[in-house]
């Protein structure tokens, strides 16, 4: 079972870049990585998705190095409006039931 | 196109009340879920549909019921609601079973005296 590991809370001011790591030791050969964000009494909204290597959309990195245990999400440029919280979720191995979001990771991001 | 809409958005019940959370997706997705949210926590997945005509167990499906009644509704059943049911309900759908992007409804915040 993939379970994941983020940090509780992070800090960040408007134009910085910010980098969050998520830790999944028991990753499956058939897991995907996907990241979603969450706004305060709003439901998820996806950001990116990856398998290895590096991902790049318009708003965000996702690098997951070779043995996978761990992938991170690079939020390039902040601003306010970013702040909310960040989920990463390891999913896939047809084992649907095992979708387990974590708690997330908070980034506050400052003037 | 509207995506994901829940109904209601907020409900109070009693300790032994039923109540059917409804969610309704209008982007021909195949696969549709349910997720609890408690304060200070993740997601946790009650239960699935992959297709129309399936449904699965997720990680707390204890307690609740649901029915895929078509492509475009699935509904979340709570027959004898308790206390530890009190949580913010999300649906979501996605066009493949997995691993694909889910899109979520804004939530249903549900308490139960």
């Amino acid at each position: 079972l993939a379970k994941t590991t983020q940090p509780i809370s992070m800090d960040s001011y408007e134009g910085q870049e910010v980098n969050i790591t998520c830790s999944h030791n028991n990753i499956a050969t058939n897991d995907y990585i996907t990241w979603y964000q969450q706004f305060p009494s709003q439901g998820p909204r996806f950001i990116i998705q990856g398998y290895k290597t590096k991902v790049t959309n318009e708003v965000a990195s996702l690098f997951i190095p070779a043995d996978r245990k761990s992938s991170t999400l690079s939020l390039p440029r902040v601003s306010l409006s970013d702040t909310a919280v960040y989920y990463c979720l390891v999913e896939g191995g047809g084992a649907t039931n095992k979708l387990i979001f974590g708690t997330g990771t908070l980034l506050a991001v400052q003037p | 196109n509207a995506g994901v809409t829940q109904t209601p958005k907020f409900q109070v019940l009693k300790t032994g009340q039923s109540m059917t959370l409804q969610c309704a997706q209008d982007m021909n997705h195949n696969s549709m879920y349910w997720y609890r949210q408690d304060p200070g926590m993740g997601l946790r997945l009650i239960y699935y549909s992959a297709s129309e005509g399936t449904t699965d167990k997720g990680e707390v499906p204890n307690g609740y019921n649901v029915s895929r009644l078509n492509k475009r509704e699935f509904s979340l059943r709570l027959e004898s609601a308790a206390p530890s049911q009190t949580s913010v309900y999300f649906c979501a759908s996605s066009e493949a079973h997995y691993p694909d992007t889910q899109y979520f409804g804004p939530g249903t915040r549900l308490t139960v005296l």
